[in-house]
């Protein structure tokens, strides 16, 4: 089967700098993508990494380890509005299928 | 300039109706997808059209039947509701089917509640 785990919750403060992790097991690897999601709201799109590395993408980044079966998204300069629920998700091939870690709530605190 | 859109926004009907959700996008996008969300957040795909062909089918029970009339819109019929399958329901679409990962863009979602 399929699993992606992530932490179920992280607390950071205003200003901080806070790492969450995912790691996987799938049938299929085409790449890790983060969404976010509002209480309430859609998912959207954050980042996405096909290869090895750091993908930088404002005050967002994105790393991946295929070796490891590991990625993570870093949040630097936190801010209120950071709060929500974030998800890698693994495209396991097939029709761009995405399959969804089971999500961190991030809370940010003043 | 809404690019994926669903309604209705809130469902509520009772145990063995009938209901369908409809979904559209403006994006010019060939693929769409119906996701489930769970009470526990979890988010997994149920189907995916590729130019109104169906190319994703989970394992999910035939009461639900998805429908393509065109690429731009992908409507999902569940007969028979049941109270499990009280959720957020979640249309996406993405440009193109291909064995890299292209963004998927998500409606607004319907949440879907059985009594």
């Amino acid at each position: 089967g399929q699993s992606l785990e992530q932490p179920s919750e992280v607390t950071a403060v205003e200003g901080a700098i806070v790492q969450i992790n995912c790691t996987y097991q799938t049938s299929g690897f085409y790449g890790l993508s983060w969404y976010q999601q509002h209480d309430g709201g859609a998912p959207t799109f954050l980042s996405y990494n096909g290869l090895d590395g750091l993908e930088e993408t404002g005050r967002f980044s994105s790393f991946l380890s295929r070796s490891d079966s590991y990625g993570y998204l870093l949040l630097q300069e936190l801010q209120m509005k950071d709060s929500a629920s974030y998800f890698c998700a693994v495209n396991t091939g097939g029709g761009n299928k995405l399959t969804f870690g089971t999500g961190t709530q991030l809370k940010v605190e003043l | 300039d809404t690019a994926v859109s669903q309604t209705p926004k809130y469902l509520v009907t009772q145990m063995g109706n009938d209901k369908s959700i409809k979904c559209e996008q403006n994006l010019g996008h060939d693929t769409m997808y119906w996701y489930k969300q769970d009470s526990k957040k979890f988010l997994k795909i149920m189907f995916s059209y590729n130019n109104k062909e169906l190319i994703i089918n989970e394992t999910v029970p035939n009461r639900f039947s998805p429908k393509s009339p065109d690429k731009a819109h992908l409507n999902l019929h569940i007969n028979s509701l049941e109270l499990g399958d009280s959720a957020v329901y979640f249309c996406a679409s993405s440009q193109r089917t291909s064995m890299s990962t292209d963004t998927q863009y998500f409606g607004p979602g319907t949440r879907l509640t059985v009594l």
